[in-house]
C-alpha cells in the first residue's frame, strides 16, 4: 500500500519561532513530493514543490531524503498567517501519468 | 483567467437518493480527479480521469461513478446516497505530464446526507 505518514499535531507556536514537520511515505518508488497548505473549510493548495536538493522560499525550507524516504518543512519566523493544516504529498508515476497520495496533515496553529 | 468550480458548495440530501456533483474546468487540463476528505483519513481519491472517455477508480470508489464525455467536466454521482458518503468533495486537475506542480483544485462541496 502507497502511504504518506506524518505527525497530526496540532502544533502550537508563538509568532516568531521555527517550526519543523516530517513525513514518511512508504513506496520507494515515488517519484515527486510537494506540501500543500489547506486553510480551515478550502481547498488545498501548493505550498512548494521538495527536491532532492533541498528548496527554499522565503521563510520555508523543504528536504527530501530518498534513503530514508523521509520529508520535511521548516518554517522560520511563523507569522499568524501561517495557521493551517500542512499536507505531504507524494506523486507515483503510472505509466506516463502522475497520481497524487497525501498525507493526513499537519495542524499548525501560531499564536501571538 | 483559467479555474476549477465545483457546484453546488453546499447539498443536504436524504438517503437513498441520486445526487450529481458538477466539476467545471478552464485549464484545458487532461488529468481530472475526485477526492473525499474526512476528519482522521485526509484525502482519498474516489474516481479520476486522463482524458476524454476515459475514466479509473481509485481507493474508495465503491457507491460512485464519473464520466468524463469533455475535457472541461468530470461529474461525480452517488447513485443512492448513503449517510456514510456525508464529507467534504474536492475535484482537481492537472496537465497530462508529471510531476504534477501544476493540479488545482475546486473550492470543495460539502455534501451531508440525511
Amino acid at each position: 500500500r502507497k502511504e504518506v505518514e506524518q505527525d497530526p499535531g496540532p502544533f502550537n507556536v508563538p509568532e516568531g519561532a521555527t517550526v519543523a514537520f516530517n513525513c514518511t511515505y512508504s513506496n520507494s518508488a515515488s517519484q515527486s513530493f510537494f506540501w500543500y497548505r489547506q486553510d480551515c473549510r478550502k481547498e488545498p493548495k501548493l505550498l512548494m514543490s521538495v527536491y532532492s536538493s533541498g528548496n527554499e522560499d522565503g521563510r520555508f525550507t523543504a528536504q527530501l531524503n530518498r534513503a530514508s524516504q523521509y520529508i520535511s518543512l521548516l518554517i522560520r519566523d511563523s507569522k499568524l498567517s501561517d495557521s493551517a493544516t500542512y499536507l505531504c504529498v507524494a506523486e507515483y508515476y503510472g505509466g506516463s501519468q502522475g497520481n497524487l497520495i497525501f498525507g493526513k496533515g499537519t495542524k499548525l496553529s501560531v499564536k501571538p | 483567467d483559467a479555474e476549477i468550480t465545483q457546484s453546488p458548495r453546499h447539498k443536504i440530501t436524504e438517503t437513498g437518493r441520486q445526487v450529481t456533483l458538477a466539476c467545471h474546468q478552464t485549464w484545458n487540463h487532461n488529468n481530472m480527479f475526485w477526492y473525499r476528505q474526512d476528519l482522521g483519513h485526509g484525502l482519498r481519491l474516489i474516481h479520476y480521469s486522463y482524458g476524454v472517455q476515459d475514466t479509473n477508480k481509485g481507493e474508495v470508489s465503491d457507491g460512485y461513478s464519473v464520466s468524463r464525455s469533455n475535457t472541461e467536466d468530470l461529474p461525480l454521482t452517488l447513485e443512492s446516497a448513503a449517510s456514510s458518503q456525508t464529507s467534504v468533495y474536492f475535484c482537481a486537475s492537472s496537465p497530462s505530464v508529471p510531476p504534477s506542480s501544476r493540479t488545482f483544485f475546486g473550492q470543495g462541496t460539502r455534501l451531508t446526507v440525511v
